[in-house]
């Protein structure tokens, strides 16, 4: 079946640090592609996202590119924040049917003043 | 706009025990999710639903139940509490026409302990 693999954490960086978290995914079909960032005692809030080959999701700051040739969907962001603290999971969907998800495993993020 | 309300926030449950996990959204979307995170592990899904009185078995269902009388509504029934269902638990929806993919939008979790 489908599967997503996520960079393992924790991370921990300095503010203004660059950030790569790096997801990989396994599909039979052409999914959508996701990361959606959860804020301490909160629910899932989608990030951005990428629904075919090439396309480039950003969003805050953040950006990742869908990858069909090396199956990645890499999360980038120049210059982290303190606020930017959180578990960021990446996901797919495969666009027919239900949509549902199929998650990685999470990271998490800690930014140090 | 609410989006998608769950309750209770919070629940303790001794072994043996049920429950029902409720979930409300306002968004008028046909597709329903409940999914559950354990720790250090991304999320599962538990049930989904495509509408009103459709519902499927997702990646993780045993020991759980669910109904969609309405579009609003996706109730979670755990009949017979087990430890092993100690977890959050996720609801979710969005809405999908054909090949149309839209954002999932989630509740704030359910922590549920089973003891």
């Amino acid at each position: 079946g489908d599967s997503v693999t996520q960079m393992e954490g924790p991370v921990t960086l300095s503010e203004e640090a660059f950030l790569t978290i790096n997801c990989t995914y396994t599909a039979t079909g052409y999914p959508s592609l996701f990361w959606y960032v959860q804020y301490p005692g909160e629910g899932l809030q989608l990030l951005l996202k990428a629904t075919k080959a090439d396309d480039k999701g950003s969003n805050k700051g953040f950006e990742a590119t869908y990858r069909k040739e090396t199956t990645s969907f890499h999360l980038e962001k120049g210059s982290v924040q303190v606020s930017d603290s959180a578990v960021y999971f990446c996901a797919l969907s495969d666009r027919k049917g239900a949509q549902k998800l199929v998650f990685g495993q999470g990271t998490r993020l800690t930014i140090n003043p | 706009n609410a989006g998608v309300t769950q309750t209770p926030k919070f629940r303790i449950l001794k072994i043996g025990q049920s429950m029902t996990l409720q979930c409300t959204q306002d968004m008028n979307h046909n597709y329903m999710y409940w999914y559950r995170q354990d720790p250090g592990m991304g999320l599962k899904l538990i049930y989904y639903s495509v509408g009103a009185g459709i519902t499927d078995k997702g990646e993780v269902p045993n020991g759980y139940n669910v109904s969609r009388s309405t579009t609003e509504d996706f109730p979670l029934r755990l009949e017979l509490a087990a430890p092993s269902q100690t977890s959050v638990y996720f609801c979710a929806s969005s809405y999908g026409q054909g090949w149309v993919n839209t954002e999932a939008f989630f509740g704030q979790g359910t922590r549920l302990t089973v003891v």
